[in-house]
């Protein structure tokens, strides 16, 4: 079956600007979360989404949000962009929200100019 | 607070020697952990999780509740080893939590 997909898989952005970011889980996993990949921090959780709710939640300012749908599919926006927000924005999915594996996609790389 | 700690960002070790990649972590209650692996261009991915106690590729880890630790292990190193690797803690509300990551060098 098919994998995680992220859409887009690089992107660059001027500071200010907003961006979002699509996700698509494997079919039937109904649990989406999000990453922040930057070479100094290692992997920051930013939120987590499960059957359209976030459940969980980073310490990320409000300029990042998500949302999931129906489909499971998942966005997460980033508004006001800083040259801080350049980084790999990972998603995964799985099936169930309060355990199991993981499933990563390849990541969405952003560049803030 | 959740916190998972990799104490080295870069370990080096020639073909053969033992490796032990370190992981300590920081929560009150139950913690549920793994170790997640990406090879070089390739998805990160899960290596082994502690309540399995299996044996994937070779690598092992024991929960050691007294020292918190969850240090993962091989007796001998293979140069496809090398890759990055992540521990991760899942603790409260299910959210999971990854330590900085240690990259392993397996020099042939």
């Amino acid at each position: 079956k098919a994998g995680v997909t992220q859409t887009p898989r690089y992107l660059i952005k001027t500071r200010g600007q907003q961006v979002t970011l699509s996700c698509s889980p494997i079919s039937g996993h109904r649990s989406v979360s999000w990453y922040q990949q930057t070479p100094g921090q290692g992997l920051q959780f930013l939120f987590e989404y499960f059957s359209e709710t976030q459940r969980n939640k980073g310490n990320f300012p409000g300029r990042f949000s998500g949302r999931q749908f129906s489909n499971s599919r998942s966005e997460m926006n980033v508004s006001t962009l800083e040259l801080g927000d350049s980084a790999l924005y990972l998603c995964a999915s799985s099936l169930r929200q309060d355990g199991g594996e993981l499933f990563f996609g390849e990541g969405s790389r952003l560049t803030v100019l | 607070a959740q916190r998972v700690t990799q104490p080295e960002k870069l370990l080096s070790v020639f073909k053969g020697a033992p490796v032990e990649l370190k992981c300590n972590y920081s929560y009150s209650g139950s913690p549920e952990l793994f170790w997640y692996v990406q090879y070089s261009r390739q998805r990160l991915q899960l290596l082994l999780r502690h309540i399995s106690r299996e044996s994937i590729k070779g690598f092992t880890a024991d929960l050691n509740k007294g020292e918190t630790s969850f240090h993962l292990k091989k007796p001998f190193a293979q140069e496809e080893d090398s890759a990055m690797y992540y521990c991760a803690l899942r603790g409260e509300g299910g959210k999971l939590i990854f330590g900085q990551g240690t990259e392993l060098s397996v020099k042939p």
